[in-house]
């Protein structure tokens, strides 16, 4: 099996930056997912992790260290829309179906 | 349609009765998935085609549970005698295809509450 574990829940100032970890064990490594979810919506892809390092996409960077089993999703410049659910997902196994970790709840203030 | 879509968007029922969940998946996307995601957790898989079959239903909590994909496209997620427990957010998900790393991309859920 596989075990994901990030914060429940984050809080962070509008034009910050936030850092969100997240570790998992699992065998047979694949990839790693960030997704988005307001609330009542779906989630909404963020970006994808194979190999260690850092991939930038504008404003979200994501990180991986598959020898360490950890990620981190990097915000920058946060807005109050950034006020979201971020969903850490591991695929491993000959399957790739992706397991998910609970979520990481991040709220932006004024 | 451009994107995944889900329907109802809401259901409420009855504990014992039966219910269906359907899905329409982006057209041209060979993979199908089902999760099931309950407040504060993340989504839970249930099941996942590729094509008409089942690939993967490991996570499919008991037998009232099944789903079907007859055309390779549209599915449908059944649940019989339904329980309390089964209240949730059914959200189904596709991608081009399988047996590598695809993004998923999901749809809005449907909103089950069983009284």
């Amino acid at each position: 099996g596989q075990n994901i574990d990030q914060p429940t829940e984050m809080t962070a100032t509008e034009g910050a930056i936030v850092q969100i970890n997240c570790t998992y064990q699992t065998s047979g490594f694949n990839g790693l997912f960030w997704y988005q979810q307001h609330a009542g919506e779906a989630p909404t892809f963020l970006s994808y992790n194979v190999l260690d390092g850092l991939e930038e996409k504008g404003r979200f960077s994501s990180f991986l260290s598959r020898s360490k089993g950890y990620s981190y999703l990097l915000l920058k410049e946060l807005q109050m829309k950034d006020s979201a659910s971020y969903l850490c997902a591991v695929s491993s196994g000959g399957s790739y179906i992706p397991t998910f970790g609970r979520g990481t709840s991040l709220i932006v203030h004024p | 349609g451009a994107g995944v879509s889900q329907t109802p968007s809401n259901k409420v029922t009855e504990k014992g009765k039966y219910v269906e969940l359907r899905c329409d998946p982006i057209s041209g996307h060979t993979a199908l998935y089902w999760y099931r995601q309950s407040l504060g957790q993340g989504p839970e898989f249930l099941i996942y085609f590729q094509g008409t079959g089942a690939a993967d239903d490991s996570g499919l909590p008991n037998d009232r549970f099944f789903a079907v994909r007859p055309e390779g496209s549209v599915s449908t997620l059944k649940i019989q005698r339904t329980e309390r427990g089964d209240s949730a957010v059914y959200l189904c998900a596709s991608s081009f295809t399988s047996g590598s790393v695809e993004t998923q991309y999901f749809g809005p859920g449907t909103r089950l509450l069983v009284l």
